[in-house]
């Protein structure tokens, strides 16, 4: 299947600073790619979906100035936290859709961030 | 999206096959079973999916009732690898679609 690599894979920060974590497809071009959050025992919720140079859509309760998400390129997607809060640790997963891979999705490692 | 049912958690003897049910009753024509799992602290992994026909891949078989209301996995000799929370999911699949997760059914893999 098609590898979606995401990075860094762990991340402490300070509260109220900033944190970027990149999404890649490394062996298709994904036209629509989206970010989820996961927090402990609980099933992974969506965050927002982007297609390659148009803006993210937000799911409901998703502060979009909080998590900014750029699709700048086929490959690549990025999420920013801004301004990141203890309650903003969580475990953030990626997934990519495109290529010849027809309609599956297929996830990153995630991205465990905690705030401090 | 319709929505789907898993039992919480099941067991399966190392070895043995294991059967993971998903009941789908309110599935439309257009919409794709889908499967994934999600091994502790990793992100989902893909495994199968099907519009109305069994199919069958290196990881596993999936079932599909004739009225599509219900659907099983089986991976057909479980290891203890394969102990993961699994996730059924139907979704159209189109440009617009994406996957909306539920609470999946915890597999344990038990020596």
């Amino acid at each position: 299947g098609a590898v979606v690599s995401q990075h860094p894979s762990w991340v402490i920060c300070k509260s109220g600073t900033s944190v970027k974590i990149e999404c890649r497809s490394l062996d298709f071009q994904a036209t629509t790619m989206f970010w989820y959050r996961q927090f402990p025992k609980q099933s992974l919720m969506l965050m927002a979906t982007s297609n390659e140079g148009s803006k993210a859509t937000y799911e409901q309760g998703v502060e979009k100035d909080k998590f900014l998400i750029n699709h700048a390129s086929l490959t690549l997607s990025t999420l920013t936290v801004t301004s990141a809060h203890p309650e903003d640790s969580s475990f953030y997963i990626c997934s990519a859709r495109g290529g010849g891979y027809g309609n599956i999705q297929y996830f990153g490692a995630g991205t465990r961030l905690s705030v401090l | 999206d319709a929505k789907t049912t898993q039992p919480p958690s099941m067991d399966c003897a190392e070895g043995r096959a294991a059967n993971l049910p998903c009941n789908h009753s309110t599935i439309s024509g257009n919409e794709y079973v889908y499967w994934y799992r999600q091994i502790h602290s990793q992100g989902p992994q893909y495994i199968i999916h099907g519009l109305k026909n069994n199919e069958t891949n290196e990881m596993a078989s999936l079932i599909i009732t004739e009225d599509r209301k219900s659907s099983t996995l089986i991976l057909p000799h479980a290891t203890l690898r394969d102990t993961a929370v699994y996730y059924c999911i139907v979704n159209t699949g189109g440009s617009q679609g994406n996957l909306i997760f539920g609470k999946g059914t915890k597999l344990s893999v038990k020596p």
